[in-house]
């Protein structure tokens, strides 16, 4: 069974950068896409980034471009989301999940899918 | 990119019933390529339904997903205490996915 654990909440202040992990286990990590989804307090889901971890490009909503950043370590099955810029609209609880792409292109960039598991989520509060 | 628009916002019904969730796109999804999740209050969402129809691994037969097009639906044939939640609709035919806002079933 795929698990994906995320490390824990943040409090950071407007103007600075929050990185989240999200360690897989149970799956065949690298060839599946891990997704970002946020989702900020009371509101619906929103799909931010990914990245295919056997490849080093990811692909971003064009909202977040410039100041977001997705990588992956392959040898700890693990991927990272950095988000710098930090405003009060980012407070939000981040989701990690796995995302079965409809197609992969040479470079890594990546046509999502649905996502069948998700990471507990992490707690982003930005605040003065 | 894809708007979803769901409907209604909040469904008030009672265990055993019957309920359909809409779930309306601003144009047509590419392949059907349409998913549903269940999200409980301070849990992440849980994977229902892919392609429109087909059931996710262990989901029980009383949820169903139908449509094609820009309209799909979602139904539960007997609601169980359990299924108390809000549910959203997915679009993964056309980049970037796109969620609708929600539709929360409540008990009445």
């Amino acid at each position: 069974q795929v698990q994906l654990v995320q490390s824990g909440a943040e409090v950071k202040k407007p103007g600075s950068s929050v990185s989240v992990s999200c360690k897989s286990s149970g799956g065949t990590f690298i060839t599946y896409a891990i997704s970002w989804v946020r989702q900020a307090p009371g509101q619906g889901l929103e799909w931010m980034g990914g990245i295919v971890p056997v490849f080093e490009t990811a692909n971003y909503a064009q909202k977040f471009q410039g100041r977001l950043t997705i990588t992956a370590d392959r040898s700890t099955s693990t991927a990272y989301l950095e988000l710098s810029g930090l405003t009060s609209e980012d407070t939000a609880v981040y989701y990690c999940a796995r995302d079965r792409p409809r197609s992969i292109a040479a470079d890594g960039h990546f046509s999502g899918s649905f996502f069948d598991f998700w990471g507990q989520g992490t707690l982003v509060t930005v605040s003065s | 990119e894809i708007v979803l628009t769901q409907s209604p916002g909040t469904l008030s019904s009672s265990p055993g019933e019957r309920v359909t969730l809409s779930c309306r796109a601003s144009q047509s999804v590419v392949n059907n390529n349409l998913a549903w999740y269940q999200q409980k209050p301070g849990q992440a969402p849980r994977f229902l339904i892919y392609g429109a129809s087909s059931r996710a691994t262990g989901i029980p037969d009383r949820f169903s997903g139908s449509g094609s097009g820009t309209d799909f639906t979602l139904t539960i044939s007997r609601l169980e205490p359990e299924d108390f939640a809000v549910y959203y609709c997915q679009q993964y035919g056309s980049s970037p996915g796109t969620f609708g806002q929600g539709t929360k079933v409540e008990i009445k």
